[in-house]
Order: C-alpha cells, then structure tokens, then sequence
C-alpha cells in the first residue's frame, strides 16, 4: 500500500541552527501538507501547498518556516533558526485530487524533532 | 470555546467490549469528518471518513455524525487489545480542495485482557 515517508525520523538539533525535514508524498497526490505535534498535545496544522504554492498557513508558520517541493516527488520544511518550542513531532501529509476521495488526507510517521 | 472538544480519557474496557468515542465542534461548516488512530510516536492513521451526517460502518468500526448536535461518535465492536492506541477525531471545511484538518486533543484508549 502506498504511504508517506519521511526522514529522518529523529534529529538533534542545536537552537539557532537550521533543519530540513523531507517527504516523499504518495505519487499521485497533488495536496501536501505539514503538521506539527508537541508532546501530549493535538496535531496542529502548519501548512498547506498545491500547484508548487503555499495555498494556506496557520499563525504557527511564521518567517522561520519554509517549504518546497524541489523536484516533483520531495517537500520538504526547513526552520531556519530553530527554538526550543519548535521541539515537536512533525508529520508530512498527502491526499489525492480526485473528488470522490474527498478529504482522505494520509500522513506520514513523522520526524521527531529535538532542539536543545 | 474551542473548534473540536475531545475527552482525551484516558477510557480502559475489558477485551471484547463495545468502545464508544466522541468529539463535539463549534463550527457548523465543517463538512469532512474523519476518526484516526494513532499508536505511541507514530503518525495518524486514517481509519474512517465521512462527508456529511449519517452513518458509515467498515468491519468493527462504526462512524456517526449528527451535524443537526454537532457530535460525531466512532464505535468499536468486540474490541482487541490490539485497538489500544489514541483515536483522533479530525474535519474540516470544504474551501477548495486545500481542507486543513482541525482535530481534536485524542482519548486514549486501553483495551485489556
């Protein structure tokens, strides 16, 4: 069965130093997404992108964050200087076009994300 | 008031039992109500979709939304130790085909022998 992958699964990270976490999206998805989740708290939307552009971005995704899809089947999110409170699980999310799927959104397992 | 409320349990029930979970929301937009389930440092996994009111049933799982009280509830049927994990209730708008997921905080569940 077809799945979102994601690495690394886990990074150490210095504060202030920056991070790239990468996905590879189901292939015939078009919506991506990413989410984050801090430790005993909800998964909290980040970003949506569609069409190579962000289409829509929570008060979570400041200047610090930025993603891209660089070669049609990698999206990635790069923090550029890393903080504390960015130590959290996040996960890379896919869903296809087709309207009869509706919003069946798949996620990956997530990369774990420590900044010390 | 916040846009999903989840009773984050934690609920333990004895192998076999019928499992209910809920969610309530605010918004009465929401069309796309999903449940999924997701084991400790894992990613969410989609085990039941549904667009609008009414029921949808795939082997031991029931999913119901009422839009008229804003609730939705997952069943599970002669629940397995194997179904111990947190169940997210998640939905979220139609605005185009982007659909960010709101969800809810999860209810740990604890299924035991």
């Amino acid at each position: 069965e077809p799945e979102v992958t994601q690495t690394p699964s886990h990074q150490v990270t210095q504060m202030g130093q920056e991070v790239i976490l990468r996905c590879v999206p189901i292939s015939n998805h078009l919506y991506f997404y990413w989410y984050r989740q801090i430790l005993g708290q909800k998964v909290e939307f980040l970003v949506s992108f569609y069409n190579n552009e962000i289409s829509e971005k929570s008060e979570i995704f400041d200047d610090q964050f930025s993603v891209e899809r660089p070669d049609g089947s990698n999206f990635t999110l790069k923090i550029r200087s890393t903080k504390l409170e960015d130590s959290a699980m996040y996960f890379c999310a896919s869903r296809p076009r087709s309207v009869s799927s509706g919003n069946t959104i798949y996620f990956g397992e997530g990369s774990w994300l420590t900044v010390v | 008031q916040k846009e999903v409320e989840q009773d984050p349990g934690p609920l333990s029930v004895p192998e076999g039992a019928i499992v209910s979970l809920n969610c309530t929301y605010s918004n009465s937009a929401f069309q796309y109500f999903m449940w999924y389930r997701q084991y400790s440092r894992k990613g969410p996994e989609l085990l039941m979709y549904t667009y609008s009111s009414g029921n949808k049933e795939d082997g031991r799982f029931t999913a119901q939304v009422d839009k008229s009280s804003k609730y939705i509830s997952l069943f599970i049927r002669d629940s397995q130790p194997s179904d111990s994990a947190t169940y997210l209730c998640a939905m979220s708008l139609f605005n185009g085909g982007y659909n960010k997921l709101i969800f809810g905080a999860g209810t740990r569940l604890a299924v035991h022998p």
